[in-house]
């Protein structure tokens, strides 16, 4: 079975410019999130999405990050303009919904943003 | 509110040895999960164990155990007889059903197995 796809590895911006990540999740996971993992942090969530909605982006910054899963599988994460405190690395998840308190979060090898 | 404490920024632990990790956590969900992940330089998040809140045993998973004190809210991780690829961050994390289903994570825990 193939894992969460995540691309590009790493990313180099300048302050102001703007840049997208992708995930993939696995094949017949109904949920996808989306972390920001600053160095020395645990992750924290963006966004959470169940199919193709939406349920929870209390603390996506919505001034500058927008996420999409347009058809209920794949997803983009945008930032834009870029800020220096958005280095991190953005982690994508995929889980079942089925299962009750235990659902496992799978994730991705995440991508590495450096803003310079 | 949920919440998720891990006090040890740092730790050591003899190749061989045993070692735990703590994590406590705060809730007024009846029903939830607690979860272990290993994070090496690699960067990806690896999921070790899983401990239910009405589970009445502790999860054990191969070298892997969760010492699940519900009463003192704590699930701290054990590893049995440390390798040197188990140096990496660890961490612990909450999901409880009442919340929509969301993660939330501590700190983390950076362990290093000396040789």
């Amino acid at each position: 079975e193939a894992g969460v796809a995540q691309s590009p590895r790493y990313k180099i911006i300048e302050k102001r410019q703007s840049v997208a990540f992708w995930c993939n999740p696995i094949s017949g996971h109904a949920t996808l999130y989306w972390y920001q993992q600053i160095l020395g942090q645990g992750p924290k969530l963006l966004i959470q999405f169940q199919n193709n909605g939406v349920v929870d982006d209390s603390q996506l910054p919505k001034d500058r990050f927008s996420a999409e899963r347009l058809k209920g599988v794949d997803s983009t994460l945008k930032i834009q303009p870029a800020k220096l405190e958005d280095s991190a690395v953005y982690l994508c998840a995929s889980g079942s919904i089925a299962g009750g308190a235990y659902n496992e979060q799978f994730f991705g090898p995440g991508t590495r943003l450096t803003v310079l | 509110a949920q919440k998720i404490t891990q006090t040890q920024p740092g730790m050591f632990v003899q190749e061989k040895e045993a070692v735990t990790l703590d994590c406590t956590y705060d809730t007024s969900d009846q029903s939830y999960g607690l979860f272990w992940y290993k994070q090496p330089s690699s960067g990806e998040m690896i999921f070790l164990i899983y401990q239910g809140s009405y589970d009445e045993q502790n999860a054990t998973e191969g070298r892997y155990s969760l010492n699940f004190q519900k009463a003192r809210k704590s699930a701290n991780l054990v590893i049995s007889a440390s390798q040197l690829g188990d140096s990496a961050m660890y961490f612990c994390a909450m999901r409880a059903t009442n919340t929509g289903n969301q993660f939330y994570f501590g700190t983390g825990t950076s362990l290093t197995v000396i040789p």
